[in-house]
């Protein structure tokens, strides 16, 4: 079964610092690619996907994410954050053309300190 | 337009009840989908609706989960005898068919079994 792994469970950042958070998965065939955030006190909100194409992928609220295939990888990127990126990020992947549920990473926390 | 909605957004049982948990789509959208996020366990998918029919609930825990829809919309999530390892959020989301395939989630109903 595929699996979706985030290597950073909490990372704390200070207002303006660059933004990376990792995520790989294992499956060998045509996925699609998803990020998701969850604001406090709020529910899934979908920040990015990639569905084919142009592998640099731009989401709302200044973030992006680039498709790596041979390293199996979808990072998420922000040049600088603010306060209210503080939430927990999920990536998530659909494996396979037939398929239709996501596979979860476990989420990284963001701090983001003023 | 609407999102997703769920209710309750809270509930509160005694261990071997029955619960109801209950979710209303965005309008239009064929498909849904019930995952449960829990602490230990991240986000998991449960099930998956395509129209009424359910084509795969091998997500589903045990036999004391089930789960139907009815003309296409509204979703219930029943467990049965419910179990302290039940505690979780549970989590509904929709989406148009493929390949219009994001999904996008609801609030949720936090489910505490005592």
């Amino acid at each position: 079964a595929q699996s979706v792994s985030q290597h950073n469970h909490h990372v704390i950042l200070s207002e303006a610092a660059s933004l990376e958070l990792g995520c790989n998965y294992s499956y060998g065939g045509t996925v699609n690619l998803f990020w998701y955030v969850q604001y406090p006190g709020q529910h899934l909100q979908l920040l990015l996907k990639y569905f084919s194409g142009d592998p640099l992928v731009k989401g709302i609220k200044g973030f992006e994410a680039e498709f790596i295939k041979s390293k199996f990888s979808f990072n998420l990127r922000k040049p600088s954050v603010q306060w209210s990126d503080t939430a927990e990020y999920f990536c998530a992947v659909k494996a396979g053309a037939g398929s239709y549920q996501l596979t979860f990473g476990k989420g990284t926390k963001l701090s983001v300190i003023p | 337009g609407a999102g997703v909605s769920q209710s309750p957004s809270n509930k509160v049982t005694e261990k071997g009840k029955d619960v109801e948990l209950r979710c209303d789509p965005i309008s239009g959208h064929t498909a849904l989908y019930w995952y449960r996020q829990s602490l230990g366990q991240g986000l998991e998918f449960l099930i998956y609706f395509q129209g009424n029919s359910a084509p795969d609930k091998s997500g589903l825990p045990s036999d004391r989960f089930s789960a139907e829809r009815t003309g296409g919309s509204v979703s219930t999530l029943t467990i049965q005898r419910t179990q302290q390892e039940d505690s979780a959020v549970y989590l509904c989301a929709s989406s148009l068919e493929a390949p219009h395939w994001e999904q996008y989630f609801g609030p949720g109903t936090r489910l505490t079994v005592t």
